[in-house]
């Protein structure tokens, strides 16, 4: 069955350095991987996901994301992170890659906390 | 766009009373998908319909749910009867069967207290 983890309960780190956000994913088959945002009492906002094609993914608001197939991991990045960027970040991905149907499977969260 | 619509944005109701969740998805999205978060249990899938067509409700928690599609611009997601238990977040999501789709796009959700 397809899954992902992210080992990160809450990342914290300071404005203006770099952040990542972990995710690790397990399918059979070529993944497709997504990233999404929750900032408080809203719903959660697409980022930026890898169908194929280049490992670096860039997406909204200055985040991108690195394939590593041999690591299975997914993981979500910023070079210089922002107050603003404070929010809860979930790894996805699409389940029934051979059989069609867009569900997805959620990680559990990572709370991003950015101070200044 | 106006993106996916859910209704009403808060909903606070007496154990024991029916409660009736609304989404529009977005125009032209062949899967709609129905979901509830809470502190103790993330994230959870309750079901998804593909062209108005329930597909997957194995996330249902109990016979006191039960959604419909009856057309593609609009779907319900109902509880009867309402237990505090249900207290929670429930988001709409839609999206797009394509080439280079897949991502869904939620909605805002509803809080639901029932006390």
């Amino acid at each position: 069955a397809q899954s992902v983890a992210q080992p990160e309960d809450q990342v914290n780190v300071a404005e203006g350095n770099p952040l990542t956000v972990k995710c690790t994913y397990s399918v059979s088959g070529n993944p497709y991987l997504f990233w999404y945002v929750q900032y408080p009492n809203r719903g959660l906002q697409f980022l930026l996901k890898y169908i194929t094609g280049d490992n670096l993914v860039k997406g909204s608001y200055g985040f991108e994301a690195e394939f590593n197939k041999s690591q299975t991991s997914f993981h979500l990045k910023k070079p210089s992170a922002l107050v603003s960027d404070s929010a809860l970040y979930f790894c996805a991905v699409r389940v029934g890659l051979t059989g069609g149907g867009n569900k997805l499977t959620f990680g559990t969260g990572t709370q991003l906390k950015v101070e200044l | 766009d106006a993106g996916v619509i859910q209704s009403p944005r808060h909903e606070v109701t007496e154990m024991g009373q029916e409660v009736t969740l609304r989404c529009k998805p977005i125009s032209g999205h062949d899967y709609l998908f129905w979901y509830r978060q809470t502190m103790m249990r993330g994230l959870e899938l309750l079901i998804y319909f593909n062209n108005n067509v329930p597909i997957d409700d194995s996330g249902m928690p109990e016979d006191r749910f039960s959604a419909k599609m009856p057309n593609a611009s609009f779907s319900t997601l109902k509880i009867q009867p309402s237990e505090p238990r249900d207290s929670a977040v429930y988001f709409c999501a839609s999206s797009l069967r394509g080439a280079g789709s897949y991502e869904q796009y939620f909605g805002p959700g509803t809080r639901l207290t029932v006390t």
